[in-house]
Order: C-alpha cells, then sequence, then structure tokens
C-alpha cells in the first residue's frame, strides 16, 4: 500500500502571495489531519476532514483553509502569507482522526 | 493551548541505558496516547499506543505507562541504541473528537 504522498516538498514564497499543498491519503482512508510543525511548538493542529467534510479546526487565523475530495486527497490553502507561517507542513490519514496516523513527509514551505 | 506538554526539549542518554520521556496532559476527556517518532526531513512514524483502561503497554524495547490520576504518560526504551535517536512526540486523542494533540516534543540523543 502507498503512504501519504505529500506535495510539493519544498516551496518558497514571498509575504503576501498565497500556497495551496496537497495531500494524497492511504488508499481506504477517509480522514485527513494537517498539522503545522514549527521549532519548539510541535506539531500545532489545524483541520481534519473526513468524507469532504470538514469536522474540526485547530485555533488557526482564517487565512488557512482546506479541503477535502471526493477520493479523499485534500489541500490546503495559505493565504497572504507571513513571515511565521514558514513551517513544516504535515498531512496524516487515518481511518478516523482519533485513531492512529500516519504522516507523509510533509512539505517545507519558507516565507521570504 | 497547550493539552499535552513534554517539558523536556532534549534527553541525551548513554547506549545500553534506559531512556525514560516524559509527557503530561490536561485534558481528562482524552483516552487514547501514542508515541510518534520522527527523523529529520521525514514524517513522525507511529511507535506505540495505550488505551485508558491500560496502565502499561509493551512492544520490544519500548514500554508505554500512564497514570491517568497523575494525568502523566511516560516511555521506556531498553536498551537504547543509537538508531533509536530522534524527535519523539507524544500525542492524545478522546472518543468522538476529531483531532489527535501533539506536544512539542523531546529529542532524544543516545551516545554510543
Amino acid at each position: 500500500k502507498a503512504g501519504v504522498t505529500q506535495t510539493p516538498r519544498y516551496l518558497i514564497k514571498t509575504r503576501g502571495q498565497q500556497v495551496t499543498l496537497s495531500c494524497s491519503p492511504i488508499s481506504g482512508h477517509r480522514s485527513v489531519s494537517w498539522y503545522q510543525q514549527t521549532p519548539g511548538q510541535g506539531l500545532q493542529f489545524l483541520f481534519e476532514y473526513f468524507s469532504e467534510t470538514q469536522r474540526n479546526k485547530g485555533n488557526f487565523p482564517g487565512r488557512f483553509s482546506g479541503r477535502q475530495f471526493s477520493n479523499s486527497r485534500s489541500e490546503m490553502n495559505v493565504s497572504t502569507l507571513e513571515l511565521g507561517d514558514s513551517a513544516l507542513y504535515l498531512c496524516a490519514s487515518s481511518t478516523s482522526a482519533a485513531e492512529k496516523l500516519f504522516f507523509g513527509s510533509g512539505t517545507q514551505l519558507s516565507v521570504l | 493551548d497547550q493539552q499535552v506538554k513534554q517539558n523536556s526539549p532534549s534527553l541525551s542518554v548513554q547506549e545500553g541505558r534506559i531512556s525514560i520521556l516524559n509527557c503530561d496532559y490536561t485534558n481528562s476527556m482524552f483516552d487514547y496516547f501514542l508515541w510518534y517518532k520522527k527523523y529529520p526531513a521525514e514524517g513522525p512514524t507511529f511507535l506505540i499506543s495505550i488505551s485508558s483502561i491500560k496502565d502499561k503497554n509493551e512492544d520490544g524495547r519500548f514500554t508505554v505507562f500512564l497514570n491517568k490520576s497523575a494525568k502523566h504518560l511516560s516511555l521506556h526504551i531498553v536498551p537504547s541504541q543509537p538508531g533509536d535517536s530522534a524527535v519523539y512526540f507524544c500525542a492524545a486523542s478522546a472518543l468522538g473528537n476529531n483531532d489527535m494533540r501533539f506536544g512539542a516534543g523531546t529529542r532524544l540523543t543516545v551516545k554510543p
């Protein structure tokens, strides 16, 4: 079974731009969660999608949004990028968000 | 809101000795706890878990202990090996909640 695939691996953007990150979950997994990892902050929960519906959202501003498609693939979007958005963005899939998560390798976003 | 806390950012142990990583949580609704291991440039990988109905779970060299009254769990690695050097994340979820919360991580270094 293929693992969780995230694209792209690296992104460099400038302040004010927007960015879209993509995640393909493990086949059969309907739950996709997104996390932001920054040094010292660990993994901060962004949001979780299940069957195209956002079921839960973390404490991030509205600039951070996401969606899930009928094939369970998910995208997250960050608009009006700020320097502090520089981080590793991790996607994880599972059969249920409260169960064991399987992570992708992440997208390293740098905002200049 | 840091519902899951790992207060030790780093830990260094000698090969062959025991490594003990600690984690505290504040949300009494959490009933499922996990440890993940992360190498640089990779996503976290699941290591071991424990449900709230147990106080101990073993898997080879890894044992997780749960003290519900103290809202504390720990991961023991015996014996520690250089390949165990990584960042370890503690995570927790609650039945019916559609998210998993992570601590800030502890960087373990096992010296040969």
